[in-house]
């Protein structure tokens, strides 16, 4: 099973300011990675997919890159809808799908 | 608009088996569009993924759940379902339904979920 290890748990940001979520695999995945958005009470929502592929109706503030084992998201302009917990998923090798444990976008 | 809704108990007590069942409105889960696959999520905790189905009823279990799940689709209805069975407190979490894509396993359209809380 491949794990996946997210960085940092918690991010404190400013409305306005660049947010950069970091995503280590536990062995390569190539460019096998999504990114998800999900806000409290919600079901998660798809951002990115192959590691930099913005979903349909995805804001182009939100950005991915990297490859093998280290992927980063970044927005670019953190607005108040923007706060929320995210999460990386890859599907190089499954089953199983695996997800890293998240990071919270909070307000400064 | 593919949509999914996720419908079952909200208690199970514990040794007994959670089913839940997912609708799926929108599309033909015969469509061969997408696998059909369900997710959850402890409270406070992160993502897990339990398994898939496709339209033909090949199924793909995480290893860690393997021996206690069963997921089946039901095309006449347009559902498909999660049996889990031996349940304990470990398995209270908000269970969602899920679409997977075929080329890349991205879970593009979700349910809303549905919380499943095991106790007695």
């Amino acid at each position: 099973e491949i794990v996946m290890t997210q960085s940092p748990a918690t991010l404190s940001v400013s409305p306005g300011e660049r947010a950069t979520l970091s995503c280590r695999a536990s062995q390569s995945v190539n460019s096998n990675l999504a990114w998800y958005q999900q806000k409290p009470g919600q079901a998660p929502r798809l951002l990115i997919y192959g590691a930099s592929t913005r979903a349909t109706g995805i804001p182009a503030r939100f950005s991915g890159s990297g490859s093998g084992t280290e992927f980063t998201l970044t927005i670019s302009s953190l607005q108040s809808e923007d706060f929320a917990v995210y999460y990386c998923q890859q599907y190089n090798n499954w089953p199983p799908i695996t997800f890293g444990g998240g990071t919270k976008v909070e307000i400064k | 608009q593919l949509q999914l809704q996720e419908s079952g108990p909200g208690l199970v007590k514990p040794s007994e088996t959670l089913s839940l069942t997912c609708t799926v409105s929108g599309d033909s889960i015969s469509s061969r569009s997408f696998y059909w696959g369900w997710i959850r999520q402890p409270p406070g905790k992160g993502l897990e993924w339990i398994g898939n189905v496709y339209y033909n009823g090949r199924t793909y279990y995480n290893p860690s759940l393997k021996s206690r799940v069963t997921i089946s689709v039901d095309t006449s209805n347009n559902q498909f379902s999660l049996k889990l069975s031996s349940v304990t407190a470990a398995d209270t979490a908000v269970y969602y339904c899920a679409t997977e894509g075929l080329v890349s396993s991205t879970l593009g359209y979700w349910g809303q979920g549905t919380l499943v809380t095991v106790s007695s």
